[in-house]
């Protein structure tokens, strides 16, 4: 139990559609990071936040994008979904001096 | 994006074997992590590491940071059942800000 919480746990979508999904970070940690994991790959780096702000980010396109909350909450968006989109999406929060990240459960996207 | 060499792909082994998998990676990292992903969840942390050379146990396993700062490797030893799943290594550049760069993952079957 990571105290990580992500939602939903399992969705489908139809391609071009866009799609919201939620991280709840452990209490005390001020950063959050998303990752994407294909199927029988590791977790890509998309992007991370840090006091609400971007401050870094992988090799996705502009159509993922997201937020982070006062409370330390945070969205993914992605708009104009496509099949290869298709993923696990993995949301770690931590804190902005140590290395140890801790991952909620995942949200599985289908599109189709 | 980039992923860490991690090799064996997959192991399947005998309940109390030891098992040894390792990670490489062309770019230098600062700190070392080995996780452990079960189906339908995220990955759970198992070792940290923050040394070139450092050699760290939690329990039955075991992981070394190498000296050139390149790669890692992880030993479990007297594998039991709930040793099966993916182990993920995960290389980073510096604590917080920064990124995880993942492997592809070593699946690991244990028979009883």
């Amino acid at each position: 139990e990571t105290g990580v919480t992500q939602s939903p746990t399992h969705l489908i979508k139809t391609r071009g559609q866009q799609v919201t999904l939620r991280c709840s970070s452990q209490s005390g940690h001020n950063t959050v990071s998303w990752y994407q994991q294909a199927l029988g790959q590791g977790p890509q780096f998309i992007f991370q936040y840090y006091r609400e702000e971007e401050n870094g980010r992988g090799n996705f396109p502009p159509r993922f994008s997201g937020l982070q909350f006062p409370n330390y909450s945070s969205e993914l968006n992605v708009n104009a979904l496509e099949l290869d989109d298709s993923a696990l999406y993995l949301c770690a929060s931590g804190t902005a001096t140590n290395t140890e990240a801790f991952f909620g459960q995942g949200t599985r996207l289908t599109v189709v | 994006g980039q992923q860490l060499n991690q090799s064996p792909q997959s192991m399947f082994i005998q309940e109390g074997e030891d098992v040894s998998m390792n990670c490489t990676s062309s770019s230098i990292f600062n700190t070392w992590l080995w996780y452990k992903q079960d189906p339908g969840e995220g990955p759970v942390l198992l070792i940290a590491l923050y040394k070139a050379g450092e050699l760290t146990s939690n329990g039955r396993l075991t992981a070394q940071f190498g000296i050139t700062r390149k790669d890692s490797f992880l030993n479990i030893s007297a594998s039991i059942p709930s040793d099966v799943g993916i182990y993920f290594c995960a290389g980073q550049l510096n604590s917080g800000y920064s990124t995880l760069t993942f492997g592809k993952g070593t699946m690991l079957l244990v028979s009883p």
